[in-house]
């Protein structure tokens, strides 16, 4: 079974609009997550970087919450653009294990015009 | 782009065939890990090395695949008798493990491989 989960599976919004994408994760003892951006058939690229201790890091319009209780993190993307449109990851590793992420499904982002 | 490269970024070959990719890592990180993804997946680790060192392998590394980094600086990562099931994008990512902190992984643009 994954430790990481994401939802939804894929989403379709308009230009300008906003959008949060949900990750729950069982990885425990929990280090660190990441929320990484993937272009088709690119590698991906990171966005943010939490500890535990973090509740929050934005990067531009991309803002990262992380709730280290309930195991839950969040991605919101505000004022979305036509280049949003990717695969968004959400990443995690375990404490004494920071080499070896554990990668959630990922969620498809597609952006209108 | 990254600073990590990959070659090459497509391979098509027959099953049986081997085949061999190769990393760049960004030159002063000391890590580098390779990773496997299939269609709609995450990518899956499978084996990482720190300098020349290759400290840790995933079980899904089975024994036709393996994977070195001599001088602590490019990688390369070998399938023997290859399988359709070996289809995927493999992933190259770097990293420089510093005093503190997480570090961040920097991911190569991938290989592709499809195995007729």
């Amino acid at each position: 079974k994954n430790q990481v989960e994401q939802s939804p599976q894929s989403l379709i919004i308009l230009e300008g609009k906003n959008c949060t994408l949900q990750c729950n994760y069982t990885v425990s003892p929990f280090s660190n997550l990441r929320w990484y951006k993937q272009d088709t058939g690119r590698g991906p690229v990171s966005l943010t970087i939490m500890t535990f201790s973090e509740n929050t890091k934005s990067n531009g319009r991309y803002t990262a919450t992380l709730d280290a209780d309930t195991k839950q993190s969040s991605l919101h993307i505000t004022a979305s653009q036509l280049s949003d449109s990717a695969s968004y990851i959400c990443v995690v590793s375990g404490e004494g294990n920071d080499y070896k992420l554990s990668f959630g499904a990922g969620t498809t982002v597609t952006v209108r015009a | 782009d990254t600073g990590v490269s990959q070659d090459p970024r497509h391979k098509i070959t027959k099953r049986g065939q081997n085949v061999t990719f190769r990393c760049d890592p960004i030159s002063e990180h000391n890590r580098l890990y390779w990773y496997r993804q299939t269609l709609g997946q995450g990518p899956e680790f499978l084996t990482y090395f720190q300098n020349e060192a290759q400290l840790e392998k995933s079980r899904l590394l089975s024994d036709r695949f393996s994977a070195e980094r001599p001088k602590g600086s490019f990688s390369t990562l070998e399938i023997q008798r290859t399988e359709q099931g070996d289809s995927a994008m493999y992933l190259c990512a770097s990293s420089l493990r510093g005093q503190g902190g997480p570090d961040t992984q920097y991911f190569g643009p991938g290989t592709r491989l499809t195995v007729l």
